[in-house]
């Protein structure tokens, strides 16, 4: 079984700022990595995912994550926020081999950024 | 095509009623999944669709829960004698295979008084 923590609940910054959020699993196989981010009474949308390959994973609005298979972990970091990136961001695990398809995700890390 | 769509938005309802939600995915998506999400916390998986076979359900699916993706199509999200603990955001999510992006609907948040 997988499971996925995000070791901080709340992330407040200024604008401008650079930002980590941070993201461990555990895993007992190898595993596909996804940041989803969550806009107030709005679905999930797929900021970057890690499937292979790099370990530097580039995604949507400057956001970024690094892989590292050594210390399960898959930090999402941003060099210079703006007010809008304030949501909350959710990391998540499934399993590579499609045996249980399904997304497997942290609690949640809830991002404010500050004028 | 639009992405999914879930229907309703918003539901209130007594305590002991039934209610039934839908999801209509991507259409070429094969895979379909239901999620519920509390205040504070992640999505919670609770079932998976391969086309029309249910292939995965979760702990948490009680048996006043149930689900069908009868044609393999649209998906019906079903609770029985709602309880107030069943109150949530019931989310919804297509994709095409494991290793491929899950896109969310928006939720049907239910609210169960």
């Amino acid at each position: 079984a997988q499971s996925v923590t995000q070791l901080d609940s709340q992330v407040p910054v200024f604008e401008e700022a650079p930002v980590e959020l941070r993201c461990n699993y555990s895993s007992s196989v190898s595993v596909y990595l996804f940041w989803y981010v969550q806009y107030p009474n709005q679905g999930l949308q797929l900021l970057l995912k890690y499937l292979s390959g790099s370990t530097l994973v580039k995604g949507i609005n400057g956001f970024e994550a690094e892989f590292n298979k050594s210390q399960t972990s898959f930090h999402l970091r941003k060099p210079s926020v703006h007010i809008s990136d304030t949501a909350e961001y959710f990391c998540a695990v499934s399993d590579q081999r499609g045996g249980s398809e399904k997304l497997v995700f942290g609690k949640g890390t809830k991002l404010t950024v500050n004028p | 095509d639009t992405g999914v769509s879930q229907d309703p938005r918003h539901k209130i309802t007594k305590r002991g009623q039934n209610v039934t939600f839908r999801c209509d995915p991507i259409s070429e998506h094969n895979r379909l999944y239901w999620y519920r999400q509390t205040l504070g916390q992640g999505p919670e998986f609770l079932t998976y669709f391969q086309n029309e076979a249910q292939l995965e359900k979760s702990r948490l699916l009680s048996d006043r829960f149930s689900a069908e993706r009868p044609k393999g199509s649209f998906s019906t999200l079903e609770i029985q004698r709602t309880e107030q603990g069943d109150s949530a955001m019931y989310l919804c999510a297509s994709r095409g295979g494991p290793s491929t992006e899950a896109f969310f609907g928006q939720g049907t948040r239910l609210t169960v008084v």
